[in-house]
């Protein structure tokens, strides 16, 4: 099975320029996340979509960071202008839905992409 | 408000057994999750508890108490390859959706 793709890999920019993630989930997976990893902590999640509609945004910064869900399959995280503390990995990652109680769905994670705002 | 506390690092030698505790403070608990994530690598799935107690998968353990709003994670016959950062993930609803993640705990393992 295919696991989450993500691309790319690794992205360095100047402070107000823009750039844009893709992310491709494990195939029949619902759920899709866009995490926030700063380097030496854990993921912060940005947003989670349930197919192509938005669950959770609460976290992200809309002055400045959109997603995007078309068609409930891949998606794009744009983050416009970058600001230095945008130097992070951005996690994507995927889970099957779930319309009643579940013990734990398991979180597949891609690899990331690194963003360097210098 | 959401909290979890873990160790910022660990370290132990080949062989050894380690635990790394879990503190939690959150709207909602329906369940504790464990990943690992090797330097530049995503972070992968371990184990979850839902109810109080041990559960077992090989070498790892975890383990949770719902009173004491703490879980652990034991790692036994530690390899060099355990050697990454582990972090607990409290499931915040009941569809099994939303987790949020704690700061993560280094383990360094030594020959």
């Amino acid at each position: 099975e295919a696991g989450v793709a993500q691309s790319p890999r690794y992205k360095i920019i100047e402070k107000r320029q823009s750039v844009a993630f893709w992310c491709n989930p494990i195939s029949g997976h619902a759920t899709l996340y866009w995490y926030q990893q700063i380097l030496g902590q854990g993921p912060k999640l940005l947003i989670q979509f349930q197919n192509n509609g938005v669950v959770d945004d609460s976290q992200l910064p809309k002055d400045r960071f959109s997603a995007e869900r078309l068609k409930g399959v891949d998606s794009t995280l744009k983050i416009q202008p970058a600001k230095l503390e945008d130097s992070a990995v951005y996690l994507c990652a995927s889970s099957l839905e779930s319309r009643r109680y579940s013990s734990g769905n398991t979180i597949y994670f891609g690899e990331g992409s690194w963003l360097t705002v210098v | 408000g959401q909290s979890l506390e873990q160790p910022s690092e660990v370290t132990a030698v080949e062989g050894a057994i380690v635990q790394i505790n879990c503190t939690y403070q959150t709207s909602g608990f329906y369940g504790l999750s464990w990943y690992q994530q090797h330097d530049g690598g995503a972070p992968t799935f371990l184990s979850y508890n839902a109810l109080d107690g041990l559960e077992e998968t090989g070498r790892f353990s975890s383990f949770l108490s719902r009173s004491d709003s703490y879980g652990y994670l034991l790692l036994q016959e530690l390899q060099m390859k355990d050697s990454a950062s582990y972090f607990c993930a409290v499931q915040t609803d009941n569809y099994g959706q939303n987790f949020v993640f704690g700061p993560g705990t280094r383990l360094s393992v030594l020959p």
